[in-house]
């Protein structure tokens, strides 16, 4: 167990539909991290927010958004959701005393 | 952005066979990381290694930054060792992934 716990697990859902992915990162961490995974694309970083800030964004598309509570809980919101959403998401947190990442266990969403 | 290149892409072995993953880097890179995904989908990470040999029990690794690579060594496999192993690194504070070495350890 890493430590970081992401809801849900599963969602199912329709293709213009919006749903938000929550992210909770190991305690003492100020570091979130987003990621998608599909079978064509790999593992794409999205977004990474520091202490409530965004620090970094990657390959996130304009129809996502994310942010960073201040309590450090993280929610990923995607809209005007299209099949080629469909993936694996996953969150990451690091802490301030090192940069390495621990993965949560993804939720995997599913576009019908 | 930086580019990462993985080899080799699969990898099959017999139960007790030693093996070398390869990630060449485009680019001088930070946190460096090495990561286990099981086929379960969890990403369990290894190894944080941006320069210099770390072992942990049957898994050792290395990373010459000057040359940008890294290596990952597994000793004496086990069934439990399938799953894809990614690299990953960070340039200008975006993380970027391989594409992975897919193992799959027979008995």
């Amino acid at each position: 167990d890493s430590g970081v716990t992401q809801t849900p697990k599963h969602l199912i859902t329709a293709t213009g539909q919006r749903v938000t992915l929550r992210c909770s990162p190991r305690s003492g961490d100020l570091s979130v991290y987003w990621y998608q995974q599909s079978l064509d694309q790999g593992l794409q970083f999205l977004i990474q927010y520091y202490n409530g800030e965004e620090r970094a964004k990657g390959n996130i598309l304009e129809r996502f958004s994310a942010q960073q509570f201040p309590d450090l809980h993280s929610e990923l919101n995607l809209s005007s959701l299209e099949l080629g959403d469909s993936a694996l998401y996953f969150c990451a947190s690091s802490g301030k005393q090192t940069d390495t990442q621990y993965f949560g266990p993804g939720t995997r969403l599913t576009v019908l | 952005g930086i580019q990462v290149e993985q080899s080799p892409p699969d990898l099959i072995l017999q139960e007790g066979a030693n093996s070398t993953l390869r990630c060449n880097f485009s680019d001088s890179v930070n946190n460096l990381q090495w990561f286990h995904q099981n086929p379960w989908g969890q990403l369990i990470n290894l190894f944080y290694i941006p320069s210099g040999t770390k072992q942990n029990g049957r898994l050792s690794a290395t990373t010459v930054a000057t040359e940008r690579y890294s290596l990952l060594y597994i000793s004496s496999s086990q069934t439990t060792d399938s799953g894809v192993y990614f690299c990953a690194g960070e340039g200008s504070y975006i993380p970027t992934f391989g594409r992975g070495t897919s193992l799959i350890v027979h008995p």
